[in-house]
């Protein structure tokens, strides 16, 4: 199994630019979260998906952040325009249907540096 | 709402001692998991040992267990025998009927030789 798979690991761009995160998760999993990390607020949910539908989105900061899941296997987070304050580690997360574990497993992130 | 509360923000301990984390939670829920992840400087979240709430058994991996208090909403990490490779942040984490996880700001962990 190869784990919960994000590209890019790093990502450095200009404020203003877009920027896209991607994530394929743990095939047969069905549920896939986006968490941001940062020293000042620590790890915080941004979105959640349910078998492809956008179950909680509240944790998304503002406008300028868009999640889609397209299809069971891949997802992306889109930040347009990008700004420094979004400098983070943006961390994705997949969990199987099987309830009675809830063991989301992650990826390993990507950092993300806005100039 | 949800929250974790880790009040170490530092530790250290001696190779093959014994070290406690704290964590405290604050929920209305009756049925919710609690979780405990390893991030070391890899920033590879890796679970280290996880708990459900109507289990009364305290749960144990390896070198790793917890001591859940549900009464007291407290969920602390003991690891035994410290290794040089157990040197990481390490965060507890909360899982209710929402499905996502609730993060404690963590503890910087140093297991010094």
């Amino acid at each position: 199994d190869a784990g919960v798979i994000q590209s890019p690991r790093h990502e450095v761009t200009e404020m203003g630019q877009e920027v896209t995160l991607r994530c394929k998760p743990i095939s047969g999993h069905n549920s896939l979260f986006w968490y941001r990390q940062t020293m000042m607020r620590g790890l915080e949910l941004l979105i959640y998906f349910n078998n492809n539908v956008p179950i909680d989105d509240s944790g998304m900061p503002e406008d300028r952040f868009s999640a889609k899941m397209p299809n069971a296997s891949f997802s992306t987070l889109k930040i347009q325009p990008s700004e420094p304050r979004d400098s983070a580690v943006y961390f994705c997360a997949s969990r199987g249907p099987t309830i009675a574990k809830n063991i989301q497993y992650f990826g390993a992130g990507t950092r993300l540096s806005v100039l | 709402a949800q929250t974790v509360t880790q009040s170490q923000p530092e530790m250290s301990v001696q190779e093959a001692e014994t070290v406690t984390l704290s964590c405290t939670y604050d929920t209305s829920e009756s049925n919710y998991y609690l979780f405990w992840y390893k991030q070391p400087p890899s920033r590879q979240m890796i679970l280290v040992i996880r708990q459900e709430a109507y289990k009364q058994q305290n749960a144990t991996e390896n070198r790793f267990s917890v001591n859940f208090q549900k009464a007291a909403k407290s969920f602390s990490l003991k690891i035994s025998d410290s290794q040089l490779g157990d040197t990481a942040m390490y965060f507890c984490a909360f899982s209710g009927s929402q499905g996502n996880l609730i993060f404690g700001k963590g503890t910087k962990l140093s297991v010094k030789p």
